[in-house]
């Protein structure tokens, strides 16, 4: 199992909604990010776990909420989202964040929110 | 200056033409993934490099650390290879950690 799953597929939500994006994989990967990703651009880097800690937090607003429940879970908690945070939500994993573990890195399909 | 530059932007190619879309980076990197994205959204990666050249079916990826460059080849070109190919370099941070960072991207369209 390769696969990195991101639910859900499409997200519509208000700017008072709270709502969560989930991903999981099953690969035993210690590493797990969140990327935004805009029309036409890179993916932006937003959060990285490690060993189910919180490593890196690309001074992302406190309306993105990230939870790391276990090795095989990431969610990112929604609230008070804005038109402009609208994009693709990127999950991905890797074995590990550290050179000795190996890099190969896997992304989900992604969520596509849309803010109302 | 963008840590990781990709060239062309956009490239326009009919099927069977060979295809080679080029990365230069200008820091010293881990490795180097070539990473290929199509319009539903996921993205998957094709290689990942930190020396010499790797092929796989259509497409071949070369990297050269002294030069900071890397090069994706697709043979025989196919409307299916439309997409857009991202260069992402393993930045080396602190205390061991890494730091993928993306470049803009080549758009590919592939015409029958």
């Amino acid at each position: 199992d390769t696969e990195v799953t991101q639910t859900p597929k499409h997200l519509v939500m208000g700017m008072t909604n709270k709502k969560s994006l989930k991903c999981e994989q099953h690969m035993g990967h210690r590493a797990m990010y969140w990327y935004k990703q805009k029309a036409k651009k890179p993916p932006e880097l937003m959060f990285v776990y490690s060993y189910e800690k919180l490593s890196i937090n690309e001074s992302v607003p406190s309306r993105f909420s990230p939870e790391c429940p276990n090795s095989s879970l990431l969610n990112l908690h929604l609230h008070a989202l804005q038109p402009e945070d609208s994009a693709l939500y990127l999950c991905a994993s890797s074995p590990s964040l550290y050179r000795d573990r190996g890099r190969a890195i896997y992304f989900g399909e992604g969520s596509w929110l849309t803010v109302v | 200056k963008n840590e990781v530059e990709q060239s062309p932007q956009n490239l326009t190619a009919q099927e069977g033409e060979f295809i080679t879309i080029n990365c230069s980076y200008s820091v010293g990197i881990s490795a180097l993934h070539w990473l290929q994205q199509h319009p539903g959204g996921g993205i998957v990666s094709l290689f990942m490099l930190s020396s010499g050249k790797k092929k796989h079916g259509r497409l071949i990826a070369t990297i050269n650390i002294q030069e900071k460059h890397s090069s994706l080849h697709i043979t025989a070109s196919h409307p299916r290879d439309s997409a857009v190919y991202i260069c992402a370099v393993l930045l080396r941070g602190q205390g061991g950690s890494e730091k993928l960072v993306f470049g803009k991207g080549t758009k590919l369209t592939v015409n029958p």
